[in-house]
């Protein structure tokens, strides 16, 4: 049973389009992330989500949207997809606000090539 | 604003090879240090951690020691295994509230 799951794995498509990962993790935790992986391995945050929440929003394109269903999902929708955007995206779970050990339980990654 | 800085990779050794993966940071109060592995294809995952100056985390043969005189938490292992060749992140937090900060990762090649 894979603890944070995501989909897809790999995702190739052309500029202009619009594209969503899904992110769903099984270990009860309350907090969720989304960090983007350049391709020099450089791993950046982008969004959190604390019980459906957002919590961290750093200097991310508006088109980048996350949507948070319920506490064990957190999905992340992409419009207008530009070359930059070609990465890999991580999706991670924690504990919760005020209970974090600062282990972040990891996907294992959706890599986007935009072409 | 919290920072960690890792020495540039790529890092290549032979088979039982020492190695050191520097790390040093910058952060306010007292952060906890965390090393986080990612093997080929997969996501991080936690390898050691110390919460407190003069900590030592380890596992897998892997030791990391907090120092807080030299804001240091560098990444040691006596013999490596091909098996360890992977990207190697150092990262804090400062409390409970706040995201991990990552360093930039370092590759290393283990060669038989």
């Amino acid at each position: 049973d894979t603890a944070v799951s995501q989909t897809p794995k790999y995702l190739v498509t052309q500029m202009g389009n619009d594209k969503s990962i899904k992110c769903e993790q099984n270990l009860g935790h309350d907090t969720m992330y989304w960090y983007k992986q350049d391709s020099k391995k450089f791993l950046k945050i982008m969004f959190s989500y604390n019980n459906k929440e957002l919590i961290i929003n750093e200097t991310v394109p508006n088109r980048f949207s996350p949507k948070s269903p319920d506490k064990a999902h957190l999905n992340l929708h992409i419009n207008s997809l530009e070359l930059g955007d070609s990465a890999v995206y991580f999706c991670a779970s924690s504990l919760g606000q005020g209970r974090n050990t600062g282990e972040l339980f990891f996907g294992e990654g959706s890599r986007l090539t935009v072409l | 604003g919290n920072s960690v800085t890792q020495m540039e990779g790529p890092v290549t050794l032979s088979e039982e090879a020492f190695l050191t993966i520097n790390c040093t940071y910058t952060a306010t109060g007292y952060p906890s240090l965390f090393w986080y592995v990612q093997y080929p294809g997969e996501g991080l995952q936690l390898l050691l951690k110390a919460t407190k100056a003069d900590d030592k985390g380890s596992n897998k043969g892997f030791e990391a020691t907090y120092r807080k005189e030299t804001t240091s938490f560098h990444l040691e292992k006596g013999s490596v295994q091909v098996s360890d060749s992977a990207v190697y992140f150092c990262a804090l937090t400062n409390s409970g509230n706040t995201p991990l900060v990552f360093g930039k990762g370092t590759r290393l090649s283990v060669i038989a």
